[in-house]
């Protein structure tokens, strides 16, 4: 089984400044790994995804995040946010087994305040 | 454009009664997903299917069944209601070729059962 922890339920941030999102995971098997954003009122939309390779992955949106493999963690970047980047936004991971189930984090709340 | 809907977006309902949420997606994806979102708890995966008559548990699904006879719809169906169901549920569609895919969110039914 997986398991996901975002380590912080909400982050204040003003316009303009940099952003780190924390996820850290478990699971018995390799994963791949995955960052979705939920803006208000809406469903959720892929950020950017991990699944071989370069460790550090670009997303949509100047989003990044970087695999840590020997912390098991996944932490969500960017170095300059704007008021649109209010959102939640949940860490996942799917496991390397032929199917695309994923479990999900409880979601970080991204504040941006001008 | 190709694109998942829900219906209805908000339900108000009572204990006891029988509800049916609809999913719909125009991708022709093999994989659809139901979840709900809870404050606290992320997105908990309900049921799910992989293809025509699949049907699987997921981490929360009692009190709910799904059954799969097209490829375009999975219906999300709450046998007898109960105020633990209320919640938001998203329905999500991935094309199934690989455990990589990436899930497409509709926008969410608000459910309150009282």
């Amino acid at each position: 089984a997986q398991s996901v922890t975002q380590l912080d339920s909400q982050v204040p941030v003003f316009e303009e400044a940099p952003v780190e999102l924390r996820c850290n995971y478990s699971s018995s098997v390799s994963v791949y790994l995955f960052w979705y954003v939920q803006y208000p009122n809406q469903g959720l939309q892929l950020l950017l995804k991990y699944l071989s390779g370069s460790t550090l992955v670009k997303g949509i949106n100047g989003f990044e995040a970087e695999f840590n493999k020997s912390q098991t963690s996944f932490h969500l970047r960017k170095p300059s946010v704007h008021i649109s980047d209010t959102a939640e936004y949940f860490c996942a991971v799917s496991p390397f087994s032929g199917y695309s189930t994923l479990t999900f984090g409880k979601g970080t709340m991204l504040l941006v305040s001008p | 454009d190709a694109e998942i809907t829900q219906s209805p977006r908000h339900k108000i309902t009572e204990t006891g009664r029988q509800v049916t949420l609809a999913c719909h997606q125009t991708w022709n994806h093999n994989n659809m997903f139901w979840y709900r979102q809870d404050l606290g708890h992320g997105l908990r995966l309900i049921h799910y299917s992989y293809g025509v008559q699949d049907t699987n548990k997921g981490e929360v699904s009692d009190g709910y069944s799904v059954s799969r006879s097209n490829t375009e719809d999975l219906p999300l169906t709450l046998e007898s209601a109960a105020s633990s169901q209320t919640s938001v549920y998203f329905c999500a569609s991935s094309e199934g070729l690989a455990d990589t895919d990436t899930q497409y969110f509709g926008p969410g039914t608000r459910l309150t059962v009282l």
